[in-house]
């Protein structure tokens, strides 16, 4: 079964700090890969996504991720945190080849940004 | 406005009292997902639909009942709530045309079980 981990629970910064989040999947097939944030009450929104083509992906708010396919890695980036950022970010995996409709969540990783 | 529409938003109801969570999409999706989210546990997925009258099981469907009989609509049943499914709720829809172009959620409904 497809698997999705994210090794991070709780990640504190101080504002201006770089952020890195881990993502790994499990499985051996084409996949499309997906963060999302979640902000303090609300519902989940798309960041970006990969499916095909250029493993660096850009997406809203000055994030980025990296597919890194030998290592079923799929790692979000930001420069630079702002205290807005604090969040619960979900890294999401979708196998094709398999029920295309069946979207696998990580278990979150909390974001607390010091101001 | 594309949006997916769940209600209510929140809900406190006691063990054993059937309840149905009402999910609708403006945006002509065919596919459809119920979601919980639990603390340290992420979301997991409970149903989905690949379209209209086609439904299969997700991560952890016991205790749930969902229906497709129009697009646009994919209500969430709960026959007999226990304590154990109090939790946060999201449904979420996903054109497709292409997979990666990932779910659009609603809102979510906070339900309480006592």
């Amino acid at each position: 079964a497809q698997s999705v981990s994210q090794h991070n629970h709780h990640v504190i910064l101080s504002e201006a700090a770089s952020l890195e989040l881990g993502c790994n999947y499990s499985y051996g097939g084409t996949v499309n890969l997906f963060w999302y944030v979640q902000y303090p009450g609300q519902h989940l929104q798309l960041l970006l996504k990969y499916f095909s083509g250029d493993p660096l992906v850009k997406g809203i708010k000055g994030f980025e991720a990296e597919f890194i396919k030998s290592k079923f890695s799929f790692n979000l980036r930001k420069p630079s945190v702002q205290w807005s950022d604090t969040a619960e970010y979900f890294c999401a995996v979708n196998a094709l080849g398999g029920s295309q409709g069946n979207l696998i969540f990580g278990k979150g990783t909390k974001l607390s940004v010091k101001p | 406005e594309a949006q997916v529409t769940q209600n209510p938003r929140y809900l406190i109801t006691v063990t054993g009292k059937k309840l149905t969570v009402t999910c609708s999409q403006n945006m002509n999706h065919e596919y459809m997902s119920w979601y919980r989210q639990d603390p340290g546990l992420g979301l997991r997925q409970i149903y989905y639909s690949m379209n209209v009258e086609v439904t299969d099981k997700g991560d952890v469907p016991e205790g749930y009942k969902v229906s497709r009989k129009e697009k646009r609509n994919f209500p969430l049943i709960l026959e007999s709530p226990s304590p154990n499914q109090t939790s946060l709720y999201f449904c979420a829809s996903m054109a497709r045309t292409g997979p990666g172009y990932g779910y659009t959620f609603g809102s979510g409904t906070r339900l309480t079980v006592v």
